[in-house]
């Protein structure tokens, strides 16, 4: 089946620092990869997407590079703010799967202090 | 611009009390799912409908039921809560159509379970 492996938490960094979240995935069919953004006490948020390999998705000074030959989607940031603090989850929907339905990694929880 | 609603957002319930988690989209979605969140382990599907009067199983859905007699709503079950299903809960929905689509989520619901 499809599963999808990030980088455990949490993540510590100084404002302005530079950040990398791993994420690797595995999957039957042809898969898009998504980025979701979890801010405390809120649901889930689309931060950014590729739908197929070698697309970059970017939003928000974020990006992500659809990687086919090392199963790879890492998120990226030149330069976090205070704000980014969050939790961020890498997820795939496969071209197999008639409900369009998601599959999480365990979640990656980013604090990022002034 | 309500998007995706979930009621009630917080409950304390005893084991073997039921309840009834209640969805609701405004966005005229063909696909609705509900996920649970635990530390550690991203989100995971229990279940989830492809249209009006469909439901099927996800990866976890041993002590749920669910009903989607409404394309605008989608209703989570406990019969007898067990201190296992303490969880965040969380609805989203999606169009039918191609796989690279985002889910909308909402805000969750927190359920404890003494």
């Amino acid at each position: 089946g499809d599963s999808v492996t990030q980088m455990e938490g949490p993540v510590t960094l100084s404002e302005e620092a530079c950040l990398t979240i791993n994420c690797t995935y595995t999957a039957t069919g042809y898969p898009s990869l998504f980025w979701y953004v979890q801010y405390p006490g809120e649901g889930l948020q689309l931060l950014l997407k590729a739908t197929k390999a070698d697309d970059k998705g970017s939003n928000k000074g974020f990006e992500a590079t659809y990687r086919k030959e090392t199963t790879s989607f890492h998120l990226e940031k030149g330069s976090v703010q205070v704000s980014d603090s969050a939790v961020y989850f890498c997820a795939l929907t496969d071209t197999n799967n008639a409900g369009n339905m998601l599959t999480f990694g365990g979640g990656t929880r980013l604090m990022v202090k002034p | 611009n309500a998007g995706v609603t979930q009621t009630p957002k917080f409950r304390v319930l005893k084991t073997g009390q039921s309840m009834t988690l209640l969805c609701a989209q405004d966005m005229n979605h063909e696909y609705m799912y509900w996920y649970r969140q635990d530390p550690g382990m991203g989100l995971r599907l229990i279940h989830y409908s492809v249209g009006e009067g469909t439901t099927a199983k996800g990866e976890v859905p041993d002590g749920y039921n669910v009903s989607r007699l409404k394309k605008q709503n989608f209703l989570l079950g406990l019969e007898s809560a067990a201190p296992s299903q303490t969880s965040v809960y969380f609805c989203a929905s999606n169009n039918r159509g191609p796989t690279n689509q985002p889910q909308h989520f909402g805000d969750g619901t927190r359920l404890s379970i003494l």
